[in-house]
């Protein structure tokens, strides 16, 4: 099974402040096809995951730009320029290059 | 609006049976590929099983492979999973998911536990 690494797996942020988070994979990521199956997803107190970043770099509708994602191959990571208090949450990283599709560990992000 | 309700979840004693449910509306439900996801505490997301839009492409992933089964009626527009021989380290909310790039709709969670 391919691990998904996170760092670090707890963040406080100052409001204003910029946050990333690192997600390393065990195996290349990249298909045969030329996409890279790599996504974000944020979980809020009390809800279900939330898609946040398909293929590495592309935002899902509503998600503001101040989200981005970059990487490629194993070494990827989530940038929020200026973070929000409703930015609070457990962010994962997942790929589904090959099964099982597999979760990192999670990063829990806060408010100072 | 995309829903997707799961229901079913409950107390089960180990090597009992459990059927949960994920009934969906919003968005056509046969032209979509779906998932079982679990959460626990301890193991975090994991993935356990695919269904594809033709019913017949299923995956499982191994630790539930030959007890869970995962289906769908299209006609309901409706996604099952049928777990046979629980363990207590199944125990854990389970999500439907929806599967396009990424998983793009999740349903609010079916919790189950296992315990005698």
């Amino acid at each position: 099974d391919i691990v998904m690494t996170q760092t670090p797996l707890f963040l406080s942020v100052t409001p204003g402040q910029p946050a990333s988070i690192s997600c390393k994979s065990s195996q290349t990521l990249l298909w045969s096809n030329g996409k890279t199956y790599f996504y974000w997803y944020v979980q809020k107190a009390g809800q279900s995951p939330q898609l946040l970043i398909q293929e590495v770099s592309k935002r899902v509708s509503g998600v503001p730009d101040r989200f981005s994602g970059s990487g490629s191959g194993t070494d990827f990571s989530l940038k929020i320029s200026r973070v929000e208090a409703e930015d609070v949450g457990v962010y994962y990283c997942m790929q589904s290059v090959h099964l099982p599709d597999t979760f990192g560990q999670g990063t829990k992000l806060e408010i100072k | 609006d995309v829903q997707l309700l799961e229901s079913g979840g409950g107390l089960v004693p180990p090597g009992g049976s459990l059927r949960l449910s994920c009934a969906v509306s919003g968005f056509s439900f046969d032209t979509y590929n779906f998932n079982w996801v679990r959460q626990t505490p301890g193991k975090g997301l994991e993935w356990i099983a695919f269904i594809g839009r033709d019913k017949d492409t299923v995956y499982y992933t191994d630790s539930v492979r030959g007890r869970f089964t995962i289906s769908r009626d299209n006609s309901k527009n409706s996604l099952y999973l049928d777990m046979n021989s629980l363990r207590v380290e199944d125990t854990a909310i389970y999500y439907c998911v929806r599967v396009t790039s990424g998983y793009d709709y999740w349903g609010q969670g079916a919790a189950v536990v296992v315990s005698s």
